[in-house]
């Protein structure tokens, strides 16, 4: 069956460090992949789409590569703030719109 | 800025009673989309809906639930006679585009507490 695995463990990180987010997934061909972020209580909202002949792509301060032969992604999140603080979810499209989450990794950034 | 709309934000039912979630999409989207969330667990996908048609359900998506655009704005979820395991936070999203690489506008959920 199709998996998508994120660190479930929190990732606390000093503000102004570099936070990297793990997504890998299991029996998918994905043409690309997406990352949300998600705050308490609240839905999930777009960060960035990536797709399978980009190998990296930049928005702001985040980042995102894409390995199709490792079947991984990894989310940066440059010079962080507390105000990242949030989960970070990644997502495919398990067919046409469907989207199918990963559990998330809680990203916590201190003063 | 355009957003997606949910009421109520919270519902509290008993077991075995009617609930219907309502959703305002975004207003020149087509796709609609419910999503829920059981407290501490992933964002599951219930159903894509378009051209007022089901497009794809999940297993969750079983009879008791049923979903309807009964106007053209409004979206609803209507889950007939609820269980203690449907309580969740459910969210509506909805996108220009049915395909993989759109954005999914999500809507600020409702929580729904089933007792």
């Amino acid at each position: 069956s199709q998996k998508i695995e994120q660190n479930s463990e929190a990732l606390n990180i000093q503000e102004g460090k570099t936070a990297t987010l793990t997504c890998n997934y299991t029996n998918y061909s994905p043409a690309y992949l997406q990352w949300y972020r998600q705050d308490p209580g609240r839905g999930p909202v777009f960060l960035l789409l990536i797709r399978e002949n980009e190998k990296e792509k930049r928005k702001e301060r985040l980042k995102v590569t894409f390995d199709t032969t490792l079947k991984q992604s990894l989310f940066h999140i440059t010079a962080s703030q507390p105000a990242d603080s949030a989960t970070y979810l990644c997502a495919l499209a398990a067919s046409w719109g469907k989207l199918q989450f990963g559990a998330g990794t809680q990203v916590v950034v201190t003063p | 800025e355009p957003e997606v709309t949910q009421t109520p934000s919270h519902q509290v039912t008993q077991m075995g009673q009617e609930v219907i979630l309502r959703c305002v999409p975004i207003s020149n989207h087509l796709y609609f989309y419910w999503y829920r969330q059981i407290l501490g667990q992933k964002v599951e996908f219930l159903v894509s809906f378009y051209n007022n048609e089901i497009s794809e359900k999940s297993e969750i998506f079983d009879d008791q639930f049923s979903v309807e655009r009964p106007d053209g704005s409004n979206f609803t979820l209507k889950i007939r006679s609820t269980k203690l395991e449907d309580s969740a936070m459910y969210f509506c999203a909805s996108s220009t585009q049915g395909v993989g690489t759109d954005t999914q506008y999500f809507g600020p959920g409702t929580r729904l507490t089933v007792l």
